[in-house]
Order: C-alpha cells, then structure tokens, then sequence
C-alpha cells in the first residue's frame, strides 16, 4: 500500500515569495491533516480537512495561508506572502476517517526555507 | 485544550541499554488515546506504540513498551535493548475520541535520543 506522499521534499524562496505545497494521502483516507514544524518544536496542526470540507482551521493564518482538497483526495497548502518564519517542514498525514481511533500516517514532509 | 509535555530535550543510552522517555499530559477528558512517534533524519514519523485511555494495561510492541499512569497523566516510553536505529526524535502525542473536535494529534516538543557505541 502507498504511503502518504508530498512534494516538493525542498523549496527555498525569497521572502514575500508564494509557495505551494501538495499532498496526496493514502488511498481511501477521508482525513487530512496539514502540520507546521519548526526546528526544534513538535508539529502544530495548521488545518484538518474530513474529504473535502474543513473540520479545524484555528491555527491557519488565514491572511497568508490557504489550502484546498477539491475532490476530497489531493490537497494544496499555499503560502503567499512568505515571512522568515514560515521556515519549517510542512508535514501532510491522513486517517481513514473521524471515527477511526488509531494513528495518523505521515508523509516524509516539505522542508521550507524563507531567505 | 489539551497539551502535552515533554521535559526531556535530550537522551543518551549506551548500545544494548535501557532508557526511559517521559511524558505528561492535561486533558479533561476520560477516552483518549496516547502514541510515541519515532522520527529519524528523514523526517517521516513512524508510530512506535500506542495506548487506549481504557485499557488499564500498559501496551508493548518487542523492544518498547509504555508505563502509562492515567490518574498520574504520565505516559512514558521504554525501549530495551536499544539500537543505533533506535536514535531519533520522539513525540508523544495525544488523540481526543471526540470526533466533534476534529480528533487531531496534539504533540510535545520531542526527545532527541542518542544511541552510543
């Protein structure tokens, strides 16, 4: 069975440079999850999607941040303006659903780096 | 909201030794779930072994196992005979069973351990 997986791995972008980050879980995974890692700290969810519709989007900083899963499959996660602090890995994880109560599973994750 | 604390930034174990990670949690609620994810240099977190609040016996998977104290809100994470590919970053992270939240993983800020020769 595949894995989670995203691209691209690296990005470095100058700041006030958009990006975009994309994530395609694993088959059959109604649940999406976009985590923020910065060096040294525990991933923060920025934004969890249940097939195509939003359930948490609190810690989104919604003035720069956006992200869509369309079909309820694939999903985007865009940064535009970049700052300095928005280096750090974007980790994608799906689950096959709200009701499932076991672990997330992870993708490799995209490195940022804002110059 | 619920957080979850990790106190120890570093560990070292010498090959074939015993460490102990810890853990502790808040949470106000009484069906959670608790997991130690293991992430090496390449950054994909892998699930180590996972607890049900529930359960009352603490969960082992061969070298690790868990000594979880609900009343104590302490979740820590053994590993026997340990590994030079047992060194990499660890969370523990906390899963609410109320879906109306959302169900997410809330995480702490992660061991680094360091296996030596």
């Amino acid at each position: 069975e595949a894995g989670v997986a995203q691209s691209p791995r690296y990005k470095i972008i100058e700041k006030r440079q958009s990006v975009a980050f994309w994530c395609n879980p694993i088959s059959g995974h109604a649940t999406l999850y976009w985590y923020q890692q910065i060096l040294g700290q525990g991933p923060k969810l920025l934004i969890q999607f249940q097939n195509n519709g939003v359930v948490d989007d609190s810690q989104l900083p919604k003035d720069r941040f956006s992200a869509e899963r369309l079909k309820g499959v694939d999903s985007t996660l865009k940064i535009q303006p970049a700052k300095l602090e928005d280096s750090a890995v974007y980790l994608c994880a799906s689950s096959p659903g709200l009701a499932f109560p076991g672990e997330l599973f992870f993708g490799e994750g995209s490195r940022l780096t804002v110059l | 909201a619920q957080t979850v604390t990790q106190s120890q930034p570093e560990m070292s174990v010498q090959e074939a030794e015993t460490v102990t990670l810890s853990c502790t949690y808040d949470t106000s609620e009484s069906d959670y779930y608790l997991f130690w994810y293991k992430q090496p240099p390449s950054r994909q977190m892998i699930l180590v072994i996972r607890q049900e609040a529930y359960k009352q016996q603490n969960a082992t998977e061969n070298r690790f196992s868990v000594n979880f104290q609900k009343a104590a809100k302490s979740f820590s994470l053994k590993i026997s005979d340990s590994q030079l590919g047992d060194a990499a970053m660890y969370f523990c992270a906390y899963r609410s069973l109320f879906t109306g939240g959302g169900n997410k993983l809330t995480f702490g800020t992660g061991t680094q351990l360091k296996v030596e020769l």
